[in-house]
């Protein structure tokens, strides 16, 4: 089946330092999602990517799709203690919403104050 | 926006009990619904889709036997782990997609002992 490469699986960072993650993938997913999850909480919804190359922001967080659409990397600037957290890709491989998504394994992000 | 709410939050039963796990679509009808479970320090991995009216598709590797999924209707979805051991205690996760989007329940944390 599918995979996502996400990596890295941990980040240990100073605050105020700046994030990146990214996934890789074989196959060619439609959609692009970055997700973040807290302890014993469902994943909420950061940045969806609909078109290759497409870079997108919010707030201090900005992705980008990738021109295959094969990878995606999110980057976090100037890092506080409320973005500690697991940082899930998701893709979606056709449009439409019939189905489900396949994960990254996560990227763990904890910061040293 | 859409709203998923998932019940119960944390359950704790018997080995060889069932456990049945609920999520409704609030406001808005949820044509499909997709069931994910989620190992301590894991990725989601999707176990099965359901469509309101419909048998649910599963997953390769998943028991449709151990994991019964109920969508009668287009607002409520239910996921019930029967004859449950320890080994099926996880954390249980619906999504649905309204427009372009997928939102998550909050989880379910479900121990077997």
């Amino acid at each position: 089946g599918q995979q996502l490469n996400q990596s890295p699986q941990s980040m240990f960072i100073q605050e105020g330092e700046d994030v990146s993650m990214n996934c890789t993938s074989s196959s060619i997913f439609n959609t692009w999602l970055w997700y973040k999850q807290e302890p014993g909480e469902g994943p909420v919804l950061l940045i969806a990517l609909y078109k290759a190359g497409e870079l997108t922001s919010n707030g201090r967080l900005t992705a980008q799709f990738g021109i295959t659409r094969k990878d995606s990397f999110l980057n976090i600037s100037a890092s506080i203690p409320s973005d500690v957290g697991i940082y899930f890709c998701a893709g979606q491989l056709r449009g439409g919403g019939a189905d489900g998504l396949t994960f990254g394994k996560g990227t763990h992000l904890i910061i040293q104050p | 926006g859409a709203v998923v709410s998932q019940h119960p939050s944390r359950v704790i039963c018997k080995s060889g009990t069932s456990v049945k796990i609920e999520c409704r679509s609030l406001d808005f009808q949820a044509t499909t619904m997709f069931w994910y479970r989620q190992f301590p320090k894991k990725s989601l991995m999707l176990m099965a889709t359901s469509n309101e009216g419909s048998k649910a598709t599963y997953e390769q590797g998943v028991e449709k036997d151990k994991f019964l999924i109920n969508h009668a209707s287009l607002t409520l979805s239910t996921l019930t782990v029967t004859s449950a051991h320890p080994e099926d205690s996880s954390f249980y996760i619906c999504s649905t997609t309204q427009g372009s989007g997928y939102t998550f329940g909050s989880g379910t944390r479900l121990t077997v002992v």
